[in-house]
C-alpha cells in the first residue's frame, strides 16, 4: 500500500507564482524524497530530506519536514512553464523499497 | 554513463502472449525495482531485488515473474499477458543505504498495450 499521499492531486498556477504541494505519510521514516516526472518520462530525483532535518533548499525548491505530523511540503518559487510536471513524494523507512505517493500534477500557465 | 536503460520502449501484445521487459543499470547499484504506473494510481511496486541473487514481491506481483540475471540486469516477464497489464512499466535502481546513493534512478519506461 502507498504510504505517501500528496495533496492536492492537481494544481494550476500562473508563471511566476509559488507552488506548494504537501505529502503525508503513516510510519516512521529515515528520509523523505521528492521526485519529478515530466509527461511520458521516468521519475527524476529532486531533493532528499532526512528525518532529523526540518528544512532544506535546492535552487528554487524548498522542502520542509514535520515528523511529529508525519508531513512534508515542497515549495517551488517563481514557477516557470517548464516546471509543469507531476511531483511525487517517496518515503524511506530503512531496508525496504521506497514507497511513492500518487503524485501532484502541476500545471504552470505562461 | 547511460544510467538505467529499458527495452523495448513500446510493445503491443495480444492476450495470452508472453514477453520479457529488459532493464540494465551501469551505476553498480545493488537494488533494482520494477514498477507499473496507471492513470490515477501512482507508482506500484511489482517486484524488487535488494541485491544480486535475491528477489521479493512488491504490492502487485500477480501475473509477473522476475530474474536478477547479474548485478546489472533485472528482467520482468509476463507469462500470459492480460488486458489488465496494459500500463507503463518503469525499472529503477538504487545504491545501498546508508550512503550517498539513497536516491533512486529510473529508466525511461516501457509502454505496454495488451489487446
Amino acid at each position: 500500500s502507498q504510504q505517501g499521499e500528496e495533496d492536492p492531486q492537481a494544481l494550476s498556477i500562473q508563471e511566476g507564482e509559488n507552488a506548494t504541494m504537501n505529502c503525508s505519510y503513516k510510519t516512521s521514516i529515515n528520509n523523505l524524497q521528492w521526485y519529478r516526472q515530466n509527461s511520458g518520462r521516468g521519475l527524476v530525483h529532486l531533493i532528499l530530506i532526512r528525518s532529523n532535518e526540518r528544512e532544506k533548499h535546492s535552487g528554487r525548491l524548498r522542502v520542509t519536514l514535520d515528523t511529529s505530523k508525519k508531513s512534508s511540503s515542497l515549495l517551488i518559487t517563481a514557477s516557470r512553464a517548464a516546471d509543469t510536471a507531476s511531483y511525487f513524494c517517496a518515503t524511506d523507512s530503512g531496508n525496504t523499497p521506497l514507497v511513492f505517493g500518487k503524485g501532484t500534477r502541476l500545471s504552470v500557465i505562461a | 554513463n547511460a544510467g538505467v536503460t529499458q527495452t523495448p520502449k513500446f510493445q503491443v501484445l495480444k492476450t495470452g502472449q508472453s514477453m520479457t521487459l529488459q532493464c540494465a543499470q551501469d551505476m553498480n547499484h545493488n537494488s533494482m525495482y520494477w514498477y507499473r504506473q496507471d492513470p490515477g494510481m501512482g507508482l506500484r511496486l511489482i517486484y524488487y531485488s535488494a541485491s544480486e541473487g535475491t528477489t521479493d514481491k512488491g504490492e502487485v506481483p500477480n501475473g509477473y515473474n522476475v530474474s536478477r540475471l547479474n548485478k546489472r540486469e533485472f528482467s520482468l516477464r509476463l507469462e500470459s499477458a492480460a488486458p489488465s497489464q496494459t500500463s507503463v512499466y518503469f525499472c529503477a535502481s538504487r545504491g545501498t543505504p546508508p550512503s550517498f546513493q539513497e536516491t533512486q534512478y529510473f529508466g525511461p519506461g516501457t509502454r505496454l498495450l495488451v489487446l
